[in-house]
């Protein structure tokens, strides 16, 4: 479908290993969001794209991750050195347009990551 | 309230039966109140985009209502069916390009 995908679904690596997440958007959309959900906590903000700049990255939880989107279009959030608290689920989502409130962000599946 | 809020944290509705849920936000700063339905292992679909004071809206059998100045939404669901068993997340938009910041949701579950 025409939908964001987000790949693998599933991702379980071992304590101090990198790991790479990718997100697809929808096609023309402009703003691109990763959020996470960790155990028993809500959705958290973790950074946007508004085209390939990302402008704030104070949202990232540690200096570990880093997010990159090439061409307006595919993302990668990176994690270094995983630990056992960047267990989560990694939701991406895409807007039309950034900056507009009443925007639908229509949401991937999610990756679940275990750091075992 | 600082955060976006959300109660119950789980509820378990007969079939057949009307249920709703609460969610709180900050009441300033207020640009816009987003409601989503999560099924498990599929994506957020969103239900909602609200932004006035009063504001009420519907999609089949789910409404939700909008109450800007004292920072709460609630969403109805008549006539409950299995196939709405989901967790009810909102989020609460600030402005600018920020994020949306999401409550833990309501856990619904319909016993048939």
């Amino acid at each position: 479908g025409a939908g964001v995908s987000q790949s693998p679904s599933n991702k379980v690596t071992e304590k101090g290993k990198d790991v790479e997440l990718r997100c697809d958007p929808i096609s023309g959309h402009t703003a691109l969001y990763w959020y996470r959900q960790s155990l028993g906590q809500g959705l958290e903000f973790l950074i946007y794209f508004q085209g390939n700049s990302a402008p704030d990255k104070s949202g990232l939880p540690s200096d570990r991750f880093s997010a990159e989107r090439t061409g307006g279009s595919v993302s990668t959030l990176t994690i270094q050195r995983t630990q056992q608290e960047d267990s989560a689920v990694y939701l991406c989502a895409s807007s039309l347009l950034l900056g507009r409130s009443t925007d639908t962000q229509y949401f991937g599946p999610g990756t679940r990551l275990t750091v075992l | 309230i600082l955060n976006v809020e959300q109660s119950p944290q789980s509820l378990h509705v007969q079939e057949g039966d009307s249920t709703n849920f609460t969610c709180s936000f900050p009441s300033s700063n207020f640009y816009a109140l987003h409601w989503y339905r999560w099924e498990t292992a599929k994506s957020p679909e969103a239900l909602f985009v609200m932004t006035l004071n009063g504001d009420e809206k519907k999609k089949g059998r789910i409404s939700a209502t909008l109450n800007t100045k004292e920072g709460y939404s609630y969403l109805y669901i008549k006539g409950s069916q299995p196939e709405d068993s989901a967790t009810y997340l909102c989020a609460s938009a600030r402005g600018g390009a920020d994020g949306l910041t999401f409550g833990k949701g309501t856990h619904l579950i319909i016993q048939p």
